[in-house]
């Protein structure tokens, strides 16, 4: 099993720039989350989707964030425009829903850093 | 609103015991989660409690008390490669979990 896949590692962009942010859950888990953490703000859940459907996207700090999930294997996460206060480390976690322990399997992440 | 409050650090010594603490304040209160980070490293879980008592895996236990609104995590035997972050976790109604701000955790040789 190879994990939460995410893509890019690291991005570098400048403020106004496009970003997209790419997550591969762990094949047969049914929900999965975007977070973004921050030494200020530490880790704050942005939306979260099960079977594909958003649940909660009380999270998104603004329109500028937008998430998507066209099916169980691939999720994007996009700032549009980007903006300084941006930079941050994203993550994307995985669940196999209904487990009893609730473990969340998290990806290596994205550096976001917005120049 | 929904609060989780856990110390920001605590230092403790190589082969010693430490207690992180967390308290909680949430709606449709499920279950407690651990969770630990290394520097530049995901969170990795731990542990997670839904019903009072202790739970112990390993050299690390977890405990819960839902009437006080309250959990720690109990590392024993201390080692180095303990030193990380440290997050609790709470699950609320619609599978949704809220983090802790996290411990970090200083061992000292």
């Amino acid at each position: 099993d190879a994990g939460v896949i995410q893509s890019p590692r690291h991005e570098v962009t400048e403020m106004g720039q496009e970003v997209t942010l790419r997550c591969k859950p762990i094949s047969g888990h049914n929900s999965l989350f975007w977070y973004r953490q921050t030494m200020m703000r530490g880790l704050e859940l942005l939306i979260y989707f099960n079977n594909n459907v958003p649940i909660d996207d009380s999270g998104m700090p603004e329109d500028r964030f937008s998430a998507k999930m066209p099916n169980a294997s691939f999720s994007t996460l996009k700032i549009q425009p980007s903006e300084p206060r941006d930079s941050a480390v994203y993550f994307c976690a995985s669940r196999a829903r209904g487990s009893s322990y609730n473990e969340q399997f998290f990806g290596p992440g994205t550096r976001l850093t917005v120049l | 609103g929904q609060s989780l409050e856990q110390p920001s650090e605590v230092t403790a010594v190589e082969g010693a015991i430490v207690q992180i603490n967390c308290t909680y304040q949430t709606s449709g209160f499920y279950g407690l989660s651990w969770y630990q980070q290394h520097d530049g490293g995901a969170p990795t879980f731990l542990s997670y409690n839904a019903l009072d008592g202790l739970e112990e895996t390993g050299r690390f236990s977890s405990f819960l008390s839902r009437s006080d609104s309250y959990g720690y995590l109990l590392l024993q035997e201390l080692q180095m490669k303990d030193s990380a972050s440290y997050f609790c976790a709470v699950l609320v109604r619609d599978d949704k979990i809220i983090f802790g701000k996290g411990t970090r955790l200083h061992i000292l040789p």
